[in-house]
């Protein structure tokens, strides 16, 4: 059974940074590109970032403006993305999400996991 | 980017009745090389990620109830539910995975009439 789980959030102050961590089981993590989507407090889905299989490759949303980083480490199944010069419309719930393919620019996802939530509040 | 458009964005049902989500994307998302429509539509409960409902613009995912349609293609597409249940209610939004960014529409609210 897959399963995908987000740590790391938590309420922080503006212009700081965190890593948030997906740690996944059940499956194959390293025949998966991965996804980080986020959702603002009582808004839609908003997609963050993709990272092909093997970490060679990751595309991020224009809106992030090179702050965030998304990374894996294959050897430990666990997925990362790291946020820098964070500001209140960073606040969200964000989501780990597997992607039914390998790499290029993703197929379609197939799990999601619980999620969790960065508060960004001075 | 591809922007997804929903409507409406909420619909009010009665139990047993047909809801019916429309989804149309800025470009089209078929993909003439295997001639599959890169559009997926999610379901997501209060407290809840989203579930994957439908892939490639028409195939149900594994588990999902056949009351739960998706048809269209290039750029307009519907989500179908052909006879509402209690747990129906949720918001969907359809999602482009064409091209990145992907791109989701702004969700709908289905909700019991």
């Amino acid at each position: 059974q897959v399963h995908l789980v987000a740590s790391g959030g938590g309420v922080i102050q503006p212009g700081t940074s965190l890593r948030v961590a997906c740690a996944a089981s059940g499956f194959t993590f390293a025949s998966h590109a991965l996804h980080w989507v986020r959702q603002g407090p009582d808004k839609g889905l908003e997609w963050v970032a993709l990272i092909s299989s093997d970490g060679g490759t990751a595309y991020y949303a224009a809106s992030l403006k090179g702050r965030f980083t998304v990374s894996r480490d294959n050897s430990k199944d666990t997925l990362f993305l790291q946020m820098n010069s964070l500001t209140t419309e960073d606040t969200a719930t964000y989501y780990c999400v597997r992607d039914v393919g390998s790499g290029g620019s993703g197929w379609y996802y197939d799990y999601w996991g619980q999620g969790t939530l960065v508060t960004v509040s001075s | 980017d591809i922007v997804m458009t929903q409507s409406p964005d909420s619909l009010a049902v009665s139990l047993g009745e047909r809801a019916t989500i429309y989804c149309r994307s800025s470009q089209s998302v078929f993909y003439s090389s295997n001639s599959k429509d890169y559009l997926s539509w999610f379901q997501q409960k209060p407290g809840q990620p989203p579930k994957l409902l439908i892939y490639w613009a028409s195939t149900r995912d594994s588990g999902v109830p056949d009351r739960f349609s998706g048809s269209g293609s290039g750029t307009d597409f519907t989500l179908t539910i052909s006879s509402l249940q209690a747990e129906d209610v949720a918001v969907y939004y359809c999602q482009q995975y064409y091209s990145i960014p992907h791109t989701f529409g702004q969700g709908t609210k289905v909700e019991i009439k």
